[in-house]
């Protein structure tokens, strides 16, 4: 009874570093997205994915990369972390009907860029 | 393009009395899903209710309620009974039919005082 899983949970970083944050479902969504949480700003769309091997940017991708292999799997790759990517991370995946489906969230990924 | 507007960035409420969360939202679409996430200090988040654009009748999942004004486009959250463990953040979000992308609002803090 999974759901979405999101390693790690707490990161640190330099300025400039790589890192990849990791998301993997047990639900077989279709649909799979990364969001970022900021104070006052609510969540943004990062990327999302529709299925394997299709993605499309989100509200706000720059810095950002990621790739969809598997329905399971949707890696969030920062190639040179800034400070501005300091923020909590969530994966989140689509369960189907209603118009969209319910979001189904990871627990969350804090990540610092010093 | 769509938006969503949280007004209250934060409330307080009594212990066992009701709280209305506002939102109101913008779209061009006719055919869209309204949603209430809750995110306790904890950090993950929690679906709490949802309503479709098509829906005659306001969505009620146990102490939630959603006031689902249309003509104004508002999607007001209704607390009733309010227990401490409602204290949280918690952010209106929707989706248009046919696309993936969520948007939320910036979330309204409620504590609920005992």
């Amino acid at each position: 009874n999974a759901g979405v899983t999101q390693t790690p949970k707490f990161q640190v970083l330099k300025t400039g570093q790589s890192m990849t944050l990791q998301c993997a479902q047990d639900m077989n969504h279709e649909y799979m997205s990364w969001y970022r949480q900021d104070p006052g700003m609510g969540l943004r769309l990062i990327h999302y994915s529709v299925g394997a091997g299709i993605t499309d940017q989100g509200e706000v991708p720059n810095g950002y990369n990621v790739s969809r292999s598997t329905t399971e799997d949707f890696p969030l790759r920062l190639l040179s972390a800034a400070p501005s990517q300091t923020s909590v991370y969530f994966c989140a995946s689509i369960s189907p009907g209603l118009e969209g489906g319910e979001l189904f969230f990871g627990e969350g990924s804090r990540l610092t860029v010093l | 393009a769509q938006k969503i507007t949280q007004t209250q960035p934060g409330m307080f409420v009594q212990e066992k009395e009701a709280v209305t969360l506002d939102c109101t939202y913008d779209t061009s679409d006719q055919s869209y899903g309204l949603f209430w996430y809750k995110q306790p200090s904890s950090g993950e988040m929690i679906f709490l209710i949802y309503q479709g654009s098509y829906d005659e009748q306001n969505a009620t999942e146990g102490r939630y309620s959603l006031n689902f004004q249309k003509a104004r486009k508002s999607a007001n959250l209704v607390i009733s009974a309010s227990q401490l463990g409602d204290s949280a953040m918690y952010f209106c979000a929707m989706n248009n039919r046919g696309t993936y992308k969520y948007i939320f609002g910036t979330g309204t803090r409620l504590k609920v005082l005992a």
